[in-house]
């Protein structure tokens, strides 16, 4: 059975503060890597698509970074901001048309 | 912006009966999806969908559920004889290639009483 793992679960950091997170998933028969961001009572909103080992991707304060030998991406936000709270999911997908999710991480910025 | 819509917002159901969630992808997109989550738990893949057929379903996806794509803009997910565990809110999404960015509807809340 694929599993796909996020850590923290949640975290709560202060304006200003830089954070990151972890999405961990099967290292074999790898094909991309869906990040999203979804704010309460919204739908999700991709970040970023991550395809090949090595890949970092970037957008504003937001960036992304891949290893598929090991299997995980990492999702970092600098100087996080309270427009930045929202959950960050990760999704695998090995080739098929099938995506698996992570179960997110609650990320809070507090003012 | 162009968006995915759905309708409706929020759909309760008698146990048993048929439910239709419909969406309407992006004009120029070519893969569709169909996604749940269950309160409280994991966004779950159910079925995607391109060329008129469906691409890949997950064990979820069993023959209570169907997908159609009738007119060229609308994609539909269709329940047959809906269950309590049914309940949950249903997302479509659509991506212009495989694995490219995958946009997603606001969702179908669907309650199964």
């Amino acid at each position: 059975i694929l599993n796909v793992e996020q850590s923290p679960q949640s975290l709560h950091v202060q304006e200003g503060d830089s954070t990151n997170f972890t999405c961990s998933f099967p290292s074999s028969n790898f094909y991309a890597l869906h990040w999203y961001r979804w704010e309460t009572a919204k739908s999700p909103e991709a970040l970023f698509v991550m395809t090949l080992n090595g890949d970092e991707k970037k957008k504003g304060r937001i960036s992304a970074t891949l290893n598929t030998k090991e299997g995980y991406s990492y999702l970092y936000i600098k100087g996080s901001q309270p427009e930045d709270s929202a959950t960050y999911l990760c999704a695998f997908s090995s080739g098929t048309y099938k995506y698996i999710f992570g179960t997110g991480t609650r990320l809070k910025v507090l003012a | 912006e162009p968006e995915v819509t759905q309708t409706p917002s929020h759909q309760v159901t008698q146990m048993g009966q048929e439910v239709i969630l419909r969406c309407v992808p992006i004009s120029n997109h070519l893969y569709f999806y169909w996604y749940r989550q269950i309160l409280g738990q994991k966004v779950e893949f159910l079925v995607s969908f391109y060329n008129n057929e469906i691409s890949e379903k997950s064990e979820i996806f069993d023959d209570q559920f169907s997908v159609e794509r009738p007119d060229g803009s609308n994609f539909t997910l269709k329940i047959r004889s809906t269950k309590l565990e049914d309940s949950a809110m249903y997302f479509c999404a659509s991506s212009g290639w495989r694995d490219y960015e995958q946009y997603f509807g606001p969702g179908t809340r669907l309650t199964v009483t």
